[in-house]
C-alpha cells in the first residue's frame, strides 16, 4: 500500500515563530488532507489539497503531486497551534485514507 | 464543513462485556464510513470500511468477529467491540466523506471514543 512519511516527527518552537511541516508519499494520490489533532483527540480539517496551494489565515499548504510531497506552513505560531499534525492521502482506485506518521508541534509561550 | 458526531466520547467497561460506538453524519448522507483505531502517540490505523446496506470490509489483521460493524442507514454506522479485553483499550475514531461510493472526497471525523477495558 501507499506509504506516507512526515517530518519532522517533533518540533518545539517559541510563540511567534514560523514552521514548515512536510509530508512525503510513495505513489500518486487522488486526495490529500491535512489535519490538526487537538489534545482531546479531535481531528480538525485544515486543508483538502490534492494539488496546488491554499491559504487560510496563518496557515497555508502546497501539494506538488508530481513530486509526491505536500508542505504545511504555520506562521506566527500561537500556543493553541500545539498538537499533532497529520497528513492523509487516498491513492487512485482506493477509497481509503492512509495517515502519515504525524508531526508533534509544541509552541512555548 | 460537514459534521460527524460520535458517541460516546469515552467509556469504561469490564472485561468480557461488549461496547457499542455510534457514528452519525448529521448534515449529509454517507454511503461509506470508516473506522480507525489510534494507540497513544501513534498514527491512525484504518480498521474497516463500513458500507451502507452491505457487509463491512476489514483491513488485514482486524478480527471481524470482535469488531462488528453495522451501517444500517445513510447517516449511521455502529462499531461493537465484543467480549472486550484490556488490549482493546484504545481511541476509536470514525469518518465519513461526502463522495459517492468510488469517489471519496473530503473526509470529516467524529470526536472519537476513548475505550478503557478494566
Amino acid at each position: 500500500g501507499i506509504q506516507v512519511e512526515q517530518s519532522p516527527p517533533d518540533l518545539i518552537l517559541q510563540e511567534g515563530a514560523n514552521s514548515t511541516l512536510r509530508c512525503n508519499f510513495s505513489d500518486s494520490v487522488n486526495n490529500l488532507q491535512w489535519f490538526h489533532q487537538n489534545p482531546w483527540g479531535q481531528l480538525i480539517n485544515l486543508f483538502y489539497i490534492p494539488s496546488g496551494t491554499k491559504q487560510n489565515g496563518r496557515l497555508s499548504a502546497t501539494t506538488v503531486a508530481t513530486e509526491r510531497y505536500s508542505l504545511l506552513y504555520i506562521s506566527s505560531s500561537q500556543t493553541t497551534d500545539s498538537g499533532v499534525y497529520f497528513c492523509a492521502v487516498e491513492g487512485f482506485g482506493n477509497e481509503k485514507l492512509t495517515f502519515g506518521t504525524g508531526t508533534r508541534l509544541t509552541i512555548i509561550p | 464543513g460537514a459534521v460527524v458526531s460520535q458517541h460516546p466520547s469515552w467509556v469504561i467497561c469490564k472485561s468480557g462485556t461488549s461496547v457499542k460506538i455510534e457514528c452519525r453524519s448529521l448534515d449529509f448522507q454517507a454511503t461509506t464510513m470508516f473506522w480507525y483505531r489510534q494507540f497513544p502517540k501513534q498514527s491512525l490505523m484504518l480498521m474497516a470500511t463500513s458500507n451502507e446496506g452491505s457487509k463491512a470490509t476489514y483491513e488485514q489483521g482486524v478480527e471481524k468477529d470482535k469488531f462488528l460493524i453495522n451501517h444500517a442507514s445513510l447517516t449511521l454506522s455502529t462499531l461493537t467491540v465484543t467480549s472486550a479485553h484490556p488490549e482493546d483499550s484504545s481511541f476509536y475514531i470514525c469518518s465519513a466523506g461526502r463522495g459517492v461510493r468510488g469517489s471519496y472526497a473530503e473526509a470529516f471525523f467524529g470526536q472519537g471514543t476513548r475505550l478503557t477495558v478494566v
